[in-house]
């Protein structure tokens, strides 16, 4: 009955360092998204799973950018070499199926990462 | 490519006014439209959503209507409370992709 999850809440790192975010989606959802929100890009799509693939990578900034999931469940997503521009609240959104335009997205509560 | 295009804010009322959040879009096909909020401190929700031309989705006295003479999916609401104070994001799914594609939202603030 929980919704989606998402730890660490909060990450101050130091630039040049790796981050890694988790994400913990409704059991039983197969399409798995993470979005990210910021002052100057409002929310933008990063990437989309359906189960352990993840057929639309399209919107991750660039290769320091990376995702997996296992299992069909958790999610992580990673930083490496933080850049300053990187600081945002890092969303993910779980549903049901991931296909056809109907499918309602639930959201976590978000990581906020700051980057010094 | 797909974008959503919402009226800039903030948007100021008093409580019991009539609100109106414009939103319009650009896509191929037939998109999905949905309105998520965000209240303070908390995460993105859905509030209603269309999935065809004509369809009016509704939740919480909020109403939105598809459009697609216009390609508008304005937010409605006859009376407005304070507990409505939130930032409101317009968004959709179109084409072959199942990602969302959000407006730069709007923040509403309603006054007691």
């Amino acid at each position: 009955g929980a919704g989606v999850s998402q730890s660490p809440s909060n990450k101050v790192t130091e630039k040049g360092k790796d981050v890694e975010l988790r994400c913990d989606p409704i059991s039983g959802h197969t399409a798995l998204y993470w979005y990210r929100q910021s002052l100057g890009q409002g929310l933008e799509f990063l990437i989309y799973f359906q189960g352990n693939s993840a057929p639309d990578k399209s919107g991750l900034p660039s290769d320091r950018f990376s995702a997996e999931r296992t299992g069909g469940s958790v999610s992580t997503l990673t930083i490496q070499r933080t850049q300053q521009e990187d600081s945002a609240v890092y969303l993910c959104a779980s549903s049901l199926i991931g296909t056809g335009k109907t499918d309602t997205q639930y959201f976590g509560p978000g990581t906020r990462l700051t980057v010094l | 490519g797909n974008s959503v295009t919402q009226m800039e804010g903030p948007v100021t009322l008093s409580e019991e006014a009539f609100l109106t959040i414009n939103c319009t879009y650009t896509a191929t096909g037939y998109p999905s439209l949905f309105w998520y909020v965000q209240y303070p401190g908390e995460g993105l929700q859905l509030l209603l959503k269309a999935t065809k031309a004509d369809d009016k989705g509704s939740n919480k006295g909020f109403e939105a209507t598809y459009r697609k003479e216009t390609t508008s999916f304005h937010l409605e609401k006859g009376s407005v409370q304070v507990s409505d104070s939130a930032v409101y994001f317009c968004a959709l799914i179109g084409g072959a992709t199942n990602k969302l594609i959000f407006g730069t939202g709007t923040l509403l603030a309603v006054q007691p």
